[in-house]
């Protein structure tokens, strides 16, 4: 069975910092990686896509890593903002098996101005 | 357009009420989900919809009905809820099921958010 970890559970820093959100999954043999970002209350929202053949993705001041052998991913911000204040959760679609994302508990970032 | 939209935003409902929710993309995915999300989870698969047909049912409770009436619509028939059934409730869409689909970028709706009293 699937298990997807998020280290750390929260994470707290100042306005412009660079920073690392790390994910970690059991099971290597995935379709593909999904990062989002949920705000208090509201639905998520697709940040990146890693592919199962892709080792990394970039969207603006994001970057996305994707170590498929160690079972593993980062979500790199750069030059953070209070606006980048959010959950971000990390999930994976397995193969053989059901269609499913399967997410981590997410971690709570908040950046301070 | 990588919208999904659900309606309503919040419901209250008794235990013996009959509800809906509802979701709607103009993506044309063909692709659609239904996800429950209790506070501080992450959010938890119920249904999975496959060119209109009901493909996964991840033994949710008969009290939830989805019904999926076109390949833009899909609904969450609700009756005989328990207190413990209230949580952000939210639909997305993908291009398809298949390879491709098990590829391809899941789109979240904002949720319902739904209490049971």
């Amino acid at each position: 069975k699937q298990e997807v970890t998020q280290i750390p559970a929260a994470l707290s820093v100042p306005e412009g910092e660079n920073l690392v959100l790390n994910c970690s999954f059991t099971d290597s043999a995935i379709y593909n990686l999904q990062w989002f970002r949920q705000d208090p209350g509201k639905g998520l929202t697709s940040l990146l896509l890693i592919q199962s053949s892709q080792r990394e993705q970039t969207s603006g001041r994001l970057n996305a890593s994707l170590d498929k052998s160690s079972g593993r991913s980062t979500l790199y911000i750069a030059a953070s903002q209070p606006g980048d204040s959010a959950t971000y959760l990390c999930a994976v679609i397995t193969q053989g098996g059901s269609e499913k994302l399967v997410f981590g508990k997410g971690t709570k970032l908040t950046v301070n101005p | 357009d990588t919208e999904v939209t659900q309606t309503p935003k919040h419901l209250v409902m008794g235990m013996t009420n009959k509800k809906s929710l509802k979701c709607e993309q103009h993506m044309g995915h063909r692709a659609m989900y239904w996800y429950k999300q209790k506070a501080k989870k992450p959010p938890e698969l119920m249904f999975v919809y496959s060119y209109e047909k009901l493909s996964i049912n991840e033994s949710v409770p008969s009290r939830f009905s989805p019904e999926c009436p076109n390949s833009s619509l899909l609904n969450l028939h609700l009756h005989a809820l328990q207190p413990e059934d209230s949580a952000l409730y939210l639909c997305a869409s993908s291009q398809g099921e298949g390879l491709a689909g098990r590829t391809d970028t899941q789109y979240f709706g904002p949720g319902t958010r739904l209490t049971v009293l």
